[in-house]
């Protein structure tokens, strides 16, 4: 089976400092990444998702995440946060053959400080 | 917006009574999962569809069961519920003809007591 694992819990940043979410997966196939974002109670939208191609995703608001296949990890970055950017933040991974249901981790909670 | 949506929003309930959730989408995706989520855990699948009438179990199934009878609907049934059952439902389904990329609804948050 597949697992992920955010290292941080919670992570408070001042604003326009950069942030980088952490996030290792495990797996014994290939797979395929995501983020999620999730605000104050709404449900979790799509940020990024790594299929195949380049290492370095882009995704929405500014975020983009790298693959690093020999580390197993998948690291959520963005240069500058803003005071929106505080939401939960959730890493997932799925196999890419087979059952594509979604593994997800803990998530982490991004606090931007004013 | 995947046109998802799920009733109610809100329920409190007590124990050992049965409770349905619903998820309606608008789009006809084949697709269509219950998640639940718990401080601590994150989101954890607890069953899916694959379409009318075809669901299996995920990661915590135990304590509910599920129904398809419409491609638009995906109802998820606590039997009897109980206070380990509170916490943050939310559906979800896939788009684009992959079983991976996943969009998800506003949630049900439901309390038992």
């Amino acid at each position: 089976a597949q697992s992920v694992t955010q290292l941080d819990s919670q992570v408070p940043v001042f604003e326009e400092a950069p942030v980088e979410l952490r996030c290792n997966y495990s797996s014994s196939v290939s797979v395929y990444l995501f983020w999620y974002v999730q605000y104050p109670n709404q449900g979790l939208q799509l940020l990024l998702k790594y299929l195949s191609g380049s290492t370095l995703v882009k995704g929405i608001n500014g975020f983009e995440a790298e693959f690093n296949k020999s580390q197993t990890s998948f690291h959520l970055r963005k240069p500058s946060v803003h005071i929106s950017d505080t939401a939960e933040y959730f890493c997932a991974v799925t196999r890419q053959t087979g059952a594509n249901n979604l593994f997800f981790g803990t998530g982490t909670r991004l606090t931007v400080i004013p | 917006d995947a046109g998802i949506t799920q009733s109610p929003r809100h329920k409190v309930t007590e124990t050992g009574t049965p409770v349905t959730l619903r998820c309606h989408q608008t789009e006809n995706h084949r697709y269509m999962y219950w998640y639940r989520q718990d401080p601590g855990h994150g989101l954890r699948l607890i069953h899916y569809s694959y379409g009318v009438k075809d669901t299996d179990k995920g990661e915590v199934s135990d304590g509910y069961s599920v129904s398809r009878s419409k491609t638009e609907d995906f109802l998820l049934t606590l039997e009897s519920a109980t206070s380990s059952q509170t916490s943050v439902y939310f559906c979800a389904i896939s788009v684009g003809g992959s079983t991976y990329e996943q969009y998800f609804g506003p949630g049900t948050r439901l309390t038992v007591t």
